[in-house]
């Protein structure tokens, strides 16, 4: 089973929207990371919240980790059609962060 | 400086043939983990080797198997392939097993 569920599956949005995904998980953590994809390709690190922050921003990125309700939210503000792509969020275990855990990820499609 | 590499791009197998598939860390990185991606999943964790061991496994069977050079580049073969191995294989790199991971292209196999 997986241990990160990206929900909603699928978003579609116009270029200058937000789009917001969200990520639940099932053990404690030390941190979250998200990830993107485009088309099938590798997958590109986006940004690292730990367990002690419940904020964090990178650029037009902002992410938020609840730890009580073991969820995190990965923000994309004004979006572009280059955002288009998969992203996944990924757990590491506490004692490596070798062993990454994915969701099933959220595919964004951004429309000019 | 190159970041992670993989060979080949794409690969076509028969079942019950043997692949193996290599990856180059990024510069500086002694730590190279694996993942399998199928269509429409996210990435699935096969295994990660630091200092010419693995060190951690995933939920795969012996058929796969892995080997880490001196060089800190890696090889991921498969044995007696299956129609179900059909997938996106990525390699990651991270300098130990606590830094963030980078991602290479991936190599698609497809067994037919």
């Amino acid at each position: 089973s997986q241990q990160g569920e990206e929900d909603p599956q699928a978003l579609s949005i116009q270029e200058g929207e937000n789009a917001t995904m969200n990520c639940s998980y099932k053990t404690s953590i030390n941190n979250l990371q998200w990830y993107r994809q485009n088309s099938g390709r590798g997958l590109v690190h986006l940004i690292l919240i730990r367990s002690n922050e419940r904020e964090k921003h990178s650029g037009r990125l902002r992410v938020t980790l609840d730890t009580s309700k073991k969820s995190s939210s990965l923000l994309i503000t004004a979006s572009r059609a280059a955002d288009t792509a998969s992203y996944f969020c990924a757990t590491p275990p506490t004692d490596s962060w070798g062993k990454l855990q994915f969701g099933a990820g959220t595919q964004v499609v951004v429309t000019p | 400086d190159a970041g992670v590499t993989q060979s080949p791009t794409h690969l076509i197998k028969t079942r019950g043939q043997q692949v193996t598939l290599r990856c180059s860390p990024k510069s500086g990185h002694d730590t190279v983990s694996w993942y399998q991606q199928a269509l429409g999943q996210g990435p699935q964790f096969i295994f990660q080797y630091y200092e010419e061991e693995e060190r951690q496994r995933g939920n795969f069977p012996d058929r796969f198997s892995g080997h880490q050079f001196p060089n800190y580049s890696s090889e991921l073969n498969v044995n007696a392939l299956l129609l179900g191995d059909s997938a996106l294989y990525l390699c990651a790199s991270s300098l130990g097993t606590f830094n963030e991971q980078f991602f290479g292209p991936g190599t698609r196999l497809t067994v037919l």
